[in-house]
């Protein structure tokens, strides 16, 4: 089964600048999580789809930021215009179902880096 | 809001060493899990904890859901050059009535070092 696939691996944008990232997540899998890792903190939660609905977007840190599920299937988060603030690396997780809570499946992430 | 800190930030060990790490709230935790990422890759789940006082084992990782809730363990014995990495401590938020949303909370992670 192919695994979270994340594209691109790396990203070097200038401020003000718009960035999409793309995940696809496990064919099947209903539940797609968004997290940043932003360097030496923690890794914080974005948003939840479930199939193509937000089910919870309260991580997202402001309306610069917009994340779409086309059809229940792969995601985009874009981010524009681009702050230095918002330089990290960005996972995407899927899971199988119900609260998903276990079955997570991380991708490789995209670190982006705002100049 | 729910709070994971995790400690030591970062450790440097010789290869066939022991290793401990821990993992601290000031809110209960019903689950535990323990994520592993290497280099260029996404965190990979090694170890949950479903209840307090367990202990529970992956190969050469054991780790321990605190009594009180509050905090967990990661121990990795007779560490390899491949334990390289950073680990994060993780659990689900929950409501007030203890139902989880699937999202998680994560904290800052432990920088693993081995030296040949």
């Amino acid at each position: 089964e192919a695994g979270v696939t994340q594209f691109p691996s790396h990203s070097v944008i200038e401020k003000g600048q718009t960035v999409t990232l793309r995940c696809d997540p496990i064919s099947g899998h209903d539940n797609l999580y968004w997290y940043r890792r932003v360097m030496g903190k923690e890794i914080k939660f974005l948003l939840h789809f479930v199939k193509e609905s937000k089910q919870d977007e309260s991580g997202m840190p402001n309306n610069r930021f917009l994340a779409e599920r086309t059809g229940g299937t792969y995601s985009t988060l874009k981010v524009q215009p681009a702050e230095l603030e918002d330089s990290g690396v960005y996972f995407c997780a899927s899971s199988q179902g119900g609260r998903g809570l276990y079955g997570y499946t991380f991708g490789s992430g995209t670190r982006l880096t705002v100049v | 809001g729910q709070q994971l800190n995790q400690s030591p930030q970062s450790m440097f060990i010789q290869e066939g060493e022991d290793v401990s790490m821990n993992c601290t709230s000031s809110s209960i935790f019903n689950t535990w899990l323990w994520y592993k990422q290497d280099p260029g890759e996404g965190p990979v789940l090694l170890i949950a904890l479903y209840k307090a006082g367990e202990l529970t084992s992956n190969g050469r990782l054991t780790a321990q859901f605190g009594i009180t809730r509050k905090d967990s363990f990661l121990n990795i014995s007779a560490s390899i050059p491949s334990d390289v990495g950073i680990y994060f401590c993780a659990g689900p938020r929950t409501n007030a009535g203890g139902t989880s949303y699937g999202k998680l909370t994560f904290g800052q992670g432990t920088i693993l070092t081995v030296h040949p």
